[in-house]
């Protein structure tokens, strides 16, 4: 499976659109990229998944480059409430049953 | 929503004793997992479950952990004999058709 990096950490003020890039430089033709949000002592949630170019939902935009080796997460007008740690994973997706492998993620803190 | 439950939310337990934890899946799903999380540290698989079978484990899952699935709406991690190093959160997620759902974990705390 696809090894991830992303940032530690990122501050954001309020009210600001945030990007959160990840590389996934051995990413393979099957897979699918898929970031999940995690706040203190709660479990992971989906937030989106995306193959390629741009994926929207009610939440967040997912850009993919044509090469998909790396993607960026975007929140529009971030919110005290946003301050979690993202995680961007690898996920072959399809039929079958598939472990999510969780790197540390990024931490965003959302300042008033 | 439907959501995944998970309970209790909080137990502890003495070294040596015998937990189980217990999940109920969101109703339609097909797929059920597990995984811990150390405080501080990285969400860790342990284990998938599908048609009443375990599909794929983790080097964690070992001869101390199984899982079960006991009537059509409860999974179950039982511990046998808790290790210190076994307090964590545990996770319990059923799969939907592309994300998996996570419950709100249980925090087992062993003394």
């Amino acid at each position: 499976l696809a090894k991830t990096t992303q940032p530690i950490s990122m501050d954001s003020y309020e009210g600001q659109e945030v990007n959160i890039t990840c590389s996934h430089n051995n990413i393979a033709t099957n897979d699918y990229i898929t970031w999940y949000q995690q706040f203190p002592s709660q479990g992971p949630r989906f937030i989106i998944q995306g193959y390629k170019t741009k994926v929207t939902n009610e939440v967040a935009s997912l850009f993919i480059p044509a090469d998909r080796k790396s993607s960026t997460l975007s929140l529009p007008r971030v919110s005290l409430s946003d301050t979690a740690v993202y995680y961007c994973l690898v996920v072959l997706s399809g039929a079958g049953s598939y472990q999510l492998t969780f790197g540390k993620g990024t931490k965003l803190s959302v300042i008033p | 929503e439907p959501e995944v439950t998970q309970t209790p939310s909080h137990q502890v337990t003495q070294m040596g004793q015998e937990v189980i934890l217990r999940c109920v899946p969101i109703s339609n799903h097909l797929y059920f997992y597990w995984y811990r999380q150390i405080l501080g540290q990285k969400v860790e698989f342990l284990v998938s479950f599908y048609n009443n079978e375990i599909s794929e484990k983790s080097e964690i899952f070992d001869d101390q952990f199984s899982v079960e699935r006991p009537d059509g709406s409860n999974f179950t991690l039982k511990i046998r004999s808790t290790k210190l190093e076994d307090s964590a959160m545990y996770f319990c997620a059923s799969r939907g058709m592309y994300e998996q759902y996570f419950g709100p974990g249980t925090r087992l705390t062993v003394t």
